[in-house]
């Protein structure tokens, strides 16, 4: 059966530090990969998603940027945090060709920026 | 483009009592619609999907959805409310394998005992 990883699972960071969250898939090949951010009372923003290896697409232009160096592994970065990145980001996979994009989720990463 | 309203952002039941959670969506081609259910500091976990064929649609804990074409809902029922309802209820719609899904903003389920 298929599983998916997120680490860490909370993060405390200061303003300006770096940031690396983690998300991993188990148990399919190929999958399509997506990174979604909840803030509070703002429903799920979609940030990235990606096709394949090396291929990524941004939804919303902001100072965090994602890659996928495997095929089921895909990684969200910043650079420098903002206090407005804080949120639960979470990780999502789904099926090629699924019938209507079926989206499974990770377990989330709080992130709070101080 | 597509698009989704939940109308509520906070829904209150009593325990036993009829949940109705509504949602209803834009899409330019027949849509497949999705309803997620999200636990305090948990991801997403699906309850049912409508994709073809049966617009009556039975997911998990005795949820079900009606797709209902001429109104554009898929609203989320349940007869009976049990504690461990509460959470927040996601609406989400695609409109083929190959797009993202467009979610709606969501809506709180309280239960009181």
């Amino acid at each position: 059966s298929q599983t998916i990883h997120q680490w860490p699972a909370t993060l405390v960071q200061p303003v300006g530090s770096p940031l690396s969250l983690e998300c991993t898939v188990e148990g399919t090949s190929n999958p399509n990969l997506y990174w979604y951010r909840q803030a509070a009372g703002r429903g799920l923003q979609l940030l990235f998603y990606s096709i394949g290896i090396g291929q990524i697409s941004s939804e919303v232009p902001q100072n965090l940027s994602a890659s996928r160096p495997q095929d089921r592994q895909f990684i969200l970065s910043s650079k420098k945090l903002l206090l407005s990145d804080s949120g639960f980001y979470l990780c999502a996979w789904s099926e090629v060709d699924s019938q209507g994009n079926e989206q499974f989720f990770g377990p989330g990463t709080r992130l709070t920026v101080l | 483009a597509q698009s989704v309203t939940q109308l509520g952002s906070h829904v209150s039941v009593s325990e036993g009592a009829l949940v109705l959670l509504r949602c209803n969506y834009s899409s330019s081609v027949p849509p497949y619609l999705f309803w997620y259910v999200q636990y305090p500091n948990q991801g997403l976990q699906l309850l049912l999907k409508y994709t073809t064929g049966a617009t009556l649609v039975k997911g998990i804990n005795g949820f079900e959805a009606e797709f209902k074409k001429s109104e554009t809902s898929f609203h989320l029922t349940k007869p009976s409310a049990h504690m461990s309802d509460a959470a927040e209820y996601f609406c989400a719609v695609s409109d083929s394998g190959y797009s993202t899904l467009t979610f709606g903003k969501g809506t709180m389920l309280l239960v009181s005992p």
